[in-house]
């Protein structure tokens, strides 16, 4: 069966320092693979998705970018952290084709001081 | 663009209490319609889904009705319990590759 694991679970991070998010699914090849954030009282916002390695599309202008280095591997990153990236992070893979339904992790709780 | 709007929150309801949250949508063309539940400090989970017109989807109890006359989705349950208090989402996806949120609902369920 399919597993999708995201780690670290809660972070604590001062303003200005780096951030580093890892996600990785297990039981299936080619995922796509979805960062999405949920900040305080909003709604999901989608960060960026990939359709494969290498591959990195962009939604929305902002502090934070993505890697796929491997195929089931998927990271979220930040050089600076700003206030304003704190929230609930998650991370989330599709079956290619599939009519949308996407397969959350845990997630992982940022909160930047 | 594609956009979900569901009904704000918070919600709360005694045990057995029939609820309802509305869910519309604006999209061109035929999405599929998703529900998605999250409970507390968990990722979310998919509750159900419809793929087309009149289309019923339904799990543990609750459904929902893909109506394209009046592009809604509205999620039903009719007798709730304390385990179903969590945060509701109602998705839409068009292209088969990304999903549109709503702002999620917070349901509370007391004893």
């Amino acid at each position: 069966s399919q597993t999708i694991h995201q780690w670290p679970a809660t972070l604590v991070q001062p303003v200005g320092s780096p951030l580093s998010l890892e996600c990785t699914v297990e039981g299936t090849s080619n995922p796509n693979l979805y960062w999405y954030r949920q900040a305080a009282g909003r709604g999901l916002q989608l960060l960026f998705y990939s359709v494969g390695i290498g591959q990195i599309s962009s939604e929305v202008p902002q502090n934070l970018s993505a890697s796929r280095p491997q195929d089931r591997q998927f990271i979220l990153s930040s050089k600076k952290l700003l206030l304003s990236d704190s929230g609930f992070y998650l991370c989330a893979w599709s079956v290619p084709g599939n009519t949308g339904e996407l397969f959350f992790g845990e997630g992982s709780r940022l909160t930047v001081l | 663009g594609d956009s979900v709007t569901q009904m704000e929150g918070p919600v709360t309801l005694s045990e057995e209490a029939f609820l309802t949250i509305n869910c519309t949508y604006t999209a061109t063309g035929y999405p599929s319609l998703f529900w998605y539940v999250q409970y507390p400090g968990e990722g979310l989970q998919l509750l159900l889904k419809a793929t087309k017109a009149d289309d019923k989807g339904s799990n543990k109890g609750f459904e929902a009705t893909y109506r394209k006359e009046t592009t809604s989705f509205h999620l039903e349950k009719g007798s709730v319990q304390v385990s179903d208090s969590a945060v509701y989402f109602c998705a839409l996806s068009r292209s088969r590759l990304k999903l549109s949120f709503g702002a999620g609902t917070t349901v509370t369920v007391r004893a």
